[in-house]
């Protein structure tokens, strides 16, 4: 059963500071998406990274992919609050390319 | 162009009513899935639509929901003799179709089961 496992769960930053978030699955996939959800929204799409090395940006945020170690990250530059809010790496999975989401991460930016 | 919408957006019902969740997909969208969101978690699969045809319904938790895209387009999930579990947000996605494709998420129906 394929898991994707996010940390961390919860980050508090302060505006200006950089920090990355980690996804981690446990099958082989190279198509996997990223995220956002502000509070009781639904999910915007932020990144599809669809190959190894992927690497895509996009404002402050970027995303990579490394299909080997399974991980794909989300990296932020120079944090503004409205950045706050949560996100989600999600890998598709067999032919229908149903999404397996992970945990998600809590994301607050403090002035 | 529109996104995809849901209707109602909030809906309450009492354990053992029977409701339904409407989705309207973004137009052409061949693939059409939904999710269930618990608070605090990830959305989870529950099935999936190519056109009208209901390709996975692996995720569906019980007997007690069905889905239904008749003609391609919109689609309706059920759910039977609703229990306190089956509290949580309802997602639906549309995308163009393919294995790579993104899917593009409406609103959501929040339910809440007293």
């Amino acid at each position: 059963e394929l898991k994707v496992e996010q940390n961390p769960l919860f980050l508090s930053m302060q505006e200006g500071k950089n920090y990355t978030i980690y996804c981690n699955y446990s099958t082989t996939s190279d198509r996997l998406y990223w995220y956002r959800q502000d509070p009781g929204k639904s999910l915007e799409s932020l990144f599809v990274l669809l190959s190894n090395g992927a690497v895509k940006q996009e404002g402050r945020l970027m995303a990579s992919l490394d299909t080997k170690a399974r991980l794909s990250t989300l990296h932020i530059t120079a944090a503004v609050h409205d950045l706050s809010a949560t996100y989600f790496c999600a890998v598709g999975t067999g032919a229908t390319n149903k999404l397996i989401f992970g945990t998600g991460t809590l994301l607050a930016v403090q002035p | 162009g529109a996104g995809v919408s849901q209707s109602p957006r909030y809906k309450v019902a009492k354990r053992g009513q029977d409701v339904a969740l409407r989705c309207d997909p973004i137009s052409g969208h061949v693939s059409l899935f939904w999710y269930q969101q618990a608070l605090g978690q990830g959305p989870e699969f529950l099935t999936y639509f190519q056109n009208e045809a209901q390709l996975d319904k692996s995720g569906l938790p019980s007997d007690r929901f069905f889905a239904e895209r008749p003609e391609g387009s919109v689609s309706t999930l059920k759910i039977q003799r609703t229990q306190q579990e089956d509290s949580a947000v309802y997602l639906c996605a549309s995308s163009l179709g393919g294995a790579r494709e993104t899917q593009y998420f409406g609103p959501g129906t929040r339910l809440l089961v007293l």
